[in-house]
């Protein structure tokens, strides 16, 4: 099983809609975890970070964390075609006292207008 | 303006030769990591270092070798032992030990010709 894993899509929306990106991790002791957004050819770019159980919120962004199901999931409302992009979920692992941030694959996000 | 540089962008190798990616880090951040990320995939941690003259291998480490003789900076040297190192190669730091999200670098395009 890998340690973090996600649907690579692509995941196609409606420009307006809300988009839905879900993750599942296997590390039961995981406390930390972040979304990020990268455009083709570039760097990730954290958008997200989620601590606690339940929702987060930042602008057009939710993060919900149910760590009981080992699961992260990212809302994007209203979605523009400028949030076309993959989203790669990371979570915070630690190993023989080092923490380590491990990513899924990514979701490929397409908002057609 | 504090940030992360890798240099350079886009860089060609032969086979048979080393090459060492440079990653320079003036956010006094204590670790830096080094990723790797083929088409399509997400990242794999290469090695990670949380304090200087101290570092760790990753998930993929066979091939290549790192030295942190400065907090500043974590080069990544892409050995010949490496047989398929065409990769796009990312460098990130942390504040601490933590459990905060990685700031990145802008990436370095390996191909070997």
């Amino acid at each position: 099983q890998k340690e973090v894993e996600q649907n690579s899509g692509p995941l196609s929306v409606p420009e307006g809609a809300i988009a839905s990106l879900n993750c599942t991790y296997s590390d039961r002791v995981s406390q930390s975890f972040f979304w990020y957004r990268q455009y083709s050819g570039k760097s990730p770019e954290l958008i997200m970070s989620i601590y606690s159980n339940g929702d987060k919120e930042d602008g057009r962004f939710t993060a919900q964390l149910n760590k009981a199901s080992q699961y992260v999931s990212l809302l994007i409302r209203d979605s523009q075609p400028s949030d076309s992009a993959t989203y790669l979920c990371a979570v915070i692992v630690n190993s023989g006292g080092y923490n380590k941030l491990i990513f899924g694959a990514g979701t490929r996000l397409a908002v057609h207008p | 303006d504090g940030g992360i540089t890798q240099s350079p962008k886009y860089l060609f190798r032969k086979e048979g030769q080393n090459v060492t990616l440079s990653c320079e880090q003036n956010l006094n951040h204590d670790a830096m990591y080094w990723y790797r990320q083929d088409p399509g995939q997400g990242l794999r941690l290469i090695y990670y270092s949380q304090i200087v003259n101290d570092f760790q291998k990753g998930d993929i480490a066979e091939g290549y070798s790192v030295s942190r003789e400065k907090k500043e900076s974590f080069p990544l040297t892409v050995t010949s032992a490496q047989k398929n190192p065409t990769a796009f190669y990312l460098c990130a730091s942390q504040r601490t030990n933590s459990g905060y999200g990685y700031t990145f670098g802008s990436g370095t395009r390996l191909t070997v010709v």
